[in-house]
């Protein structure tokens, strides 16, 4: 798997948008950008993925550069239930997911 | 909204017994996987599996290790022999065929621990 760089640890005041970054410099063109996180004592649980546009759910959005050698992914009211560790995670189509250490996220009342 | 479950929350098992981690997949859902994670580490892929065969396995997944899908609802993975460094949290996931972009769906985890 092509490999991404997240800071260990942020932190965020509640109700404040929050961005994570992530690089993947060595994507390469087939590998889908996922995001997963996992609140505490809980399963990882999908957040959302993209592989060239930006993308919006309900619970996010994915802005991804357009060399796709980084992207963010946007909490835009942060709650704190959001307090998770976050995975940034290229895969290429039906693989496994591999998770690396994530970005611990501290959401401050 | 449809959801992976597993059973137990916790186990608890002295070394050298048998354990087997059930899991209840979402139910169109054809892909399924088991992970673990020791405590304070990443989550780890151990096997995953299609059409009632393993697909792909990692160096984790040894002969004390098994999987079955024995009936249409559940996923069970099957410890012959436990050793004290399979304590952990497993998770099981699965995901719908033909989704080209493979979410996968996780269940709560069983904590197993062995005495």
């Amino acid at each position: 798997d092509a490999k991404t760089t997240q800071p260990n640890s942020m932190e965020s005041n509640e109700e404040e948008p929050v961005h994570l970054p992530c690089n993947h410099s060595t994507i390469s063109g087939t590998d889908y950008i996922h995001w997963y996180r996992q609140l505490p004592s809980q399963g990882p649980e999908y957040v959302i993925h993209g592989l060239t546009s930006n993308v919006n759910n309900r619970m996010a959005s994915l802005a991804i550069a357009e060399d796709r050698k980084s992207s963010t992914l946007i909490l835009h009211r942060a709650t704190l239930r959001d307090a998770a560790v976050y995975y940034c995670i290229l895969r290429e189509g039906y693989q496994k997911v591999t998770f690396g250490t994530g970005t611990k996220l501290q959401v401050i009342p | 909204e449809p959801e992976v479950t597993q059973t137990p929350s916790h186990q608890v098992t002295q070394m050298g017994q048998e354990v087997i981690l059930r899991c209840v997949p979402i139910s169109n859902h054809l892909y399924f996987y088991w992970y673990r994670q020791i405590l304070g580490q990443k989550v780890e892929f151990l096997v995953s599996f299609y059409n009632n065969e393993i697909s792909e396995k990692s160096e984790i997944f040894d002969d004390q290790f098994s999987v079955e899908r024995p009936d249409g609802s559940n996923f069970t993975l099957k410890i012959r022999s436990t050793k004290l460094e399979d304590s952990a949290m497993y998770f099981c996931a699965s995901r719908e065929a033909g989704h080209s972009t493979d979410t996968q769906y996780f269940g709560p985890g069983t904590r197993l621990t062995v005495l």
